[in-house]
């Protein structure tokens, strides 16, 4: 059964600076991975999505990687600003016999706080 | 990017009653919607998946006497929640697909909470 694990679970930094969040699952066969953005009391704001042959994915100032052998995905988030402040999440899809199962398996989140 | 659209954005009921939750796909078609529930600093549980003409699939462990789930046209999903308790208050969010425009990406509404009294 896929887990998907967000650490940290809540992050404070100041503006400008560059920042990581992690995520793990505990099954690599998964047919791509997502990173999802939700402020408070809201729906989920797509970010990044990495299908399951992909490496990295980027917008912006953001970059996620994924390395599916050690069950890993990096967000990482240049220069913050205080409007980045909120949820982030991840979330693994399962594969089905190498195709989709659209099913998507969250991560916990990590809030971010960019003090100004 | 596609839109999803819920309504009501929050409600509050007695226990014991139903209430009932749309979901729309403003600018395209979809086949198959999801429904997730989201209980307060946790993650998203997927609970069923909504299939347009046909009879809706149940994650394990959700009761599907409790979640009534309609798909009756392209673009329109409800999610009812019948005899509500006060453990069935959350917030509940549904996504949705747009296989025509292609990619993968999964497109959220912004969200039902409700709250059982």
């Amino acid at each position: 059964k896929q887990e998907v694990t967000q650490i940290p679970a809540a992050l404070s930094v100041p503006e400008g600076e560059n920042l990581v969040l992690n995520c793990s699952f505990t099954d690599s066969a998964i047919y791509n991975l997502q990173w999802f953005r939700q402020d408070p009391g809201k729906g989920l704001t797509s970010l990044l999505l990495i299908q399951s042959s992909q490496r990295e994915q980027t917008s912006g100032r953001l970059n996620a990687s994924l390395d599916k052998s050690s069950g890993r995905s990096t967000l990482y988030i240049a220069a913050s600003q205080p409007g980045d402040s909120a949820t982030y999440l991840c979330a693994a899809e399962p594969m089905n016999y190498g195709g989709a199962t659209n099913k998507l398996i969250f991560g916990t989140g990590t809030l971010l706080a960019v003090q100004p | 990017g596609a839109v999803v659209s819920q309504h009501p954005s929050r409600v509050i009921c007695k226990s014991g009653t139903s209430v009932k939750i749309e979901c729309r796909s403003l600018d395209f078609q979809a086949t198959t919607m999801f429904w997730y529930r989201q209980f307060p600093k946790k993650s998203l549980m997927l609970m069923a998946t909504s299939n347009e003409g046909s009879k809706a699939t149940y994650e394990q462990g959700v009761e599907k006497d409790k979640f009534l789930i309609n798909h009756a046209s392209l673009t329109l999903s409800t999610l009812t929640v019948t005899s509500a308790h006060p453990e069935d208050s959350s917030f509940y969010i549904c996504s949705a697909r747009d296989y025509l425009r292609g990619g993968e990406t999964q497109y959220f509404g912004p969200g039902t909470r409700l709250l059982v009294l």
